[in-house]
């Protein structure tokens, strides 16, 4: 199994319309969460963090559900420019204490006009 | 406001052949990254430098090495080119390792190797 799984999509919805999805995580102690977003053939940028309690940024929430271990993006009122790739990240911090960041593999959104 | 600058842009190889990829920040960032991003696979971390002076290794290591030359340059050599290194190639950095979870990525260089 995947440490963190995304469904690839795409999804393809119209402009206006809400559109959410999810990412799963095997690690139960993962501490941190995170989505980013990546252009077409661009770098990924931190979209944003995702914290406990469920946070919004404008158009955007994120949510989290540690007993079911995933993560959610909910983007409403989509626009054209919200066409990309979402990358779920997840930090984990393993027996050593080293951390690191696992990256999915990504969920490709188009917006339509 | 250059950020992280990656250079070069593209390159191919052929099978054998080595080169290194160049990296370079200018936000004071004290860790930085270097990941390979394949179809399906999501970005994989090839080595880290959590500070200046160190180096580690990441999920990826094989076939790769890396050097911290000051706090703005690591460096990711490639001795002999393999064809299943062709990937996209994104350095990173950011304040602390890891800690925030937000990485400046450079642009990327997309490697091809025959």
């Amino acid at each position: 199994r995947k440490e963190v799984e995304q469904d690839p999509g795409p999804f393809n919805v119209p402009e206006g319309a809400t559109v959410a999805f999810n990412c799963t995580y095997s690690n139960s102690a993962s501490q941190s969460f995170f989505w980013y977003r990546q252009d077409c053939r661009k770098e990924p940028k931190l979209l944003m963090s995702v914290y406990s309690s469920g946070n919004e940024d404008g158009r955007f929430t994120a949510q989290l559900n540690r007993a079911s271990q995933y993560i959610s993006l909910l983007i409403r009122d989509s626009k054209l420019s919200d066409s990309a790739t979402y990358l779920c990240v997840v930090k984990e911090v393993s027996n050593f204490g080293n951390e690191k960041l696992t990256f999915g593999t990504g969920t490709r959104l188009t917006i339509i006009p | 406001n250059a950020g992280v600058t990656q250079t070069p842009k593209f390159q191919v190889l052929k099978t054998g052949q080595s080169m290194t990829l160049q990296c370079a920040q200018d936000m004071n960032h004290n860790s930085m990254y270097w990941y390979r991003q394949d179809p399906g696979m999501g970005l994989r971390l090839i080595y880290y430098s959590a500070s200046e002076g160190t180096t580690d290794k990441g999920e990826v290591p094989n076939g790769y090495n890396v050097s911290r030359l000051n706090k703005r340059e690591f460096s990711l050599r490639l001795e002999s080119a393999a064809p299943s290194q062709t990937s996209v190639y994104f350095c990173a950095s950011s304040k602390t390792p890891f800690t925030s979870g937000e990485l400046f990525f450079g642009e990327g260089s997309r490697l091809t190797v025959l």
